[in-house]
């Protein structure tokens, strides 16, 4: 079954502080995947996807994420946190015609 | 360019009722998708639209129903609404299906619609 996981509700940080969200992934095939952050009240606004190629991306707002096959994992980075970064974050993995995403990983910073 | 544009905003309905949301694709998107997001959970798929036609559909009742105009909108109707039908129903609009069997492209979500259901 196509699923994605994200083992962390909850996660608060210090501002300044680096940050990395966990994201795993069950897929069939060769996985596109996805980061989407969402501020209260708003739709999706996407950080960066990986379809193929360095395994390495480079997203906005200066989030990285890095795709590791062996681990079914795709995790989100950024090495420091503003206060503007609090909001939620939601890893998806994409098919012919749909997202399938995980529960979201809200994201507390702390000045 | 304009985004992904949907309205209303905000609805409240009673149980029983019918709703139907409306979205507006970026200019020159020709797909539509509708995504249903229950507080504390992330999005769900409910339908996917391309070239008016429904080109996938999620795992939920024939109550909720969705069409595509020719000039790329959608609407997404719910009938005989229950207390669990209130959501944020997000759209998302994307230039073309992936034509070889997978969305490489990405999808583009608009602000999205609060449903309350008292």
């Amino acid at each position: 079954a196509q699923s994605v996981t994200q083992p962390d509700i909850h996660i608060t940080v210090s501002e300044g502080a680096s940050l990395e969200l966990r994201c795993n992934y069950s897929y069939g095939a060769t996985p596109y995947l996805f980061w989407y952050v969402q501020s209260p009240g708003q739709g999706l606004q996407l950080l960066l996807k990986y379809f193929s190629g360095d395994t390495l991306v480079q997203g906005i707002k200066g989030f990285e994420a890095e795709f590791k096959r062996s681990q079914s994992s795709f995790n989100l980075r950024k090495p420091s946190v503003h206060w503007s970064d609090a909001a939620e974050y939601f890893c998806a993995v994409g098919g012919y015609n749909k997202l399938i995403f995980g529960a979201g990983t809200r994201l507390a910073v702390h000045p | 360019d304009a985004g992904v544009t949907q309205s209303p905003t905000h609805l409240i309905k009673t149980r029983g009722q019918q709703v139907t949301l409306r979205c507006s694709p970026i200019s020159g998107h020709k797909s539509v998708s509708w995504y249903q997001q229950v507080l504390g959970q992330g999005p769900q798929f409910i339908f996917q639209y391309y070239e008016k036609e429904e080109r996938g559909r999620g795992n939920f009742p024939d109550r909720f129903s969705a069409r595509q105009f020719p000039n790329y909108s959608s609407e997404l109707n719910v009938n005989a609404l229950l207390l669990g039908d209130s959501a944020l129903y997000l759209c998302a609009s994307r230039s073309v299906p992936g034509l070889a069997g997978r969305g490489t492209d990405t999808q583009y979500f608009g602000p999205g619609t609060r449903l309350t259901v008292l």
